[in-house]
């Protein structure tokens, strides 16, 4: 079984400050991991993925997130918090690999940029 | 390409009635998925697809029936819609190869109320 807690429902920071969202998983397999990014009223887009290769993995707009396996985590940052970065993350965790793998979502964290 | 569409983006149904929500891909993928978006509670998994002419139940596929006759579609069908299936429904596709993870491109949602 698998499992994705998000340690944070809601982040705010203000514009310009470093941005920090929280994950940890559980996992029985060698885990793949992502971070989902979904604006209001819009679909989910991917924005970066661990399949085991280097554990600093860099996405778009900036976003980086590091897999930590003692820790069991997979925080996401961003250097500086944008306006439009305003959105709900999900962090994602992957059973397999193959077409049957299923992904586990976490409930979501909420950020919140202020001016 | 369109990616992955969906059909209707909103709808209203009464307690009883019936519906399906069309799901299409144009990506040629094997995988597609039905997920629903409640507040607080993440997506979670109604039904899932490794291919044309085989599906499987998720982890709330409960007064849902899907069927996947070509690689395209994927309808989601609601049998005698309730006041709990009020949500947001997300349709998602993905490739699917042994060995290879592969990133879910998902499409932009449909708003279902029922009262």
């Amino acid at each position: 079984a698998q499992s994705v807690t998000q340690l944070d429902s809601h982040v705010s920071v203000s514009e310009g400050t470093p941005v920090l969202l929280r994950c940890n998983y559980s996992s029985s397999y060698s885990p793949s991991l992502f971070w989902y990014v979904q604006h209001p009223n819009k679909g989910l887009q991917l924005l970066l993925k661990y399949t085991s290769a280097a554990t600093l993995v860099k996405g778009i707009n900036g976003f980086e997130a590091e897999f930590k396996k003692s820790e069991t985590s997979f925080h996401l940052t961003k250097p500086s918090a944008h306006m439009s970065d305003a959105a709900e993350y999900f962090c994602v965790v992957s059973d397999g690999t193959g077409t049957a793998s299923k992904l586990t979502f976490g409930t979501g964290t909420r950020l919140q940029v202020t001016l | 390409n369109a990616g992955v569409t969906q059909t209707p983006k909103f709808q209203v149904l009464k307690t009883g009635q019936s519906m399906t929500l069309q799901c299409a891909q144009d990506m040629n993928h094997e995988y597609m998925s039905w997920y629903r978006q409640d507040p607080g509670m993440g997506l979670r998994l109604i039904h899932y697809s490794v291919g044309a002419g085989i599906t499987d139940q998720g982890e709330v596929p409960n007064g849902y029936n899907v069927s996947r006759s070509t690689t395209e579609d994927f309808p989601l069908r609601l049998l005698s819609a309730a006041p709990s299936q009020t949500s947001v429904y997300f349709c998602a596709s993905r490739r699917g190869r042994q060995g290879m993870t592969y990133e879910q491109y998902f499409g932009p949602g449909t708003r279902l109320t029922v009262t």
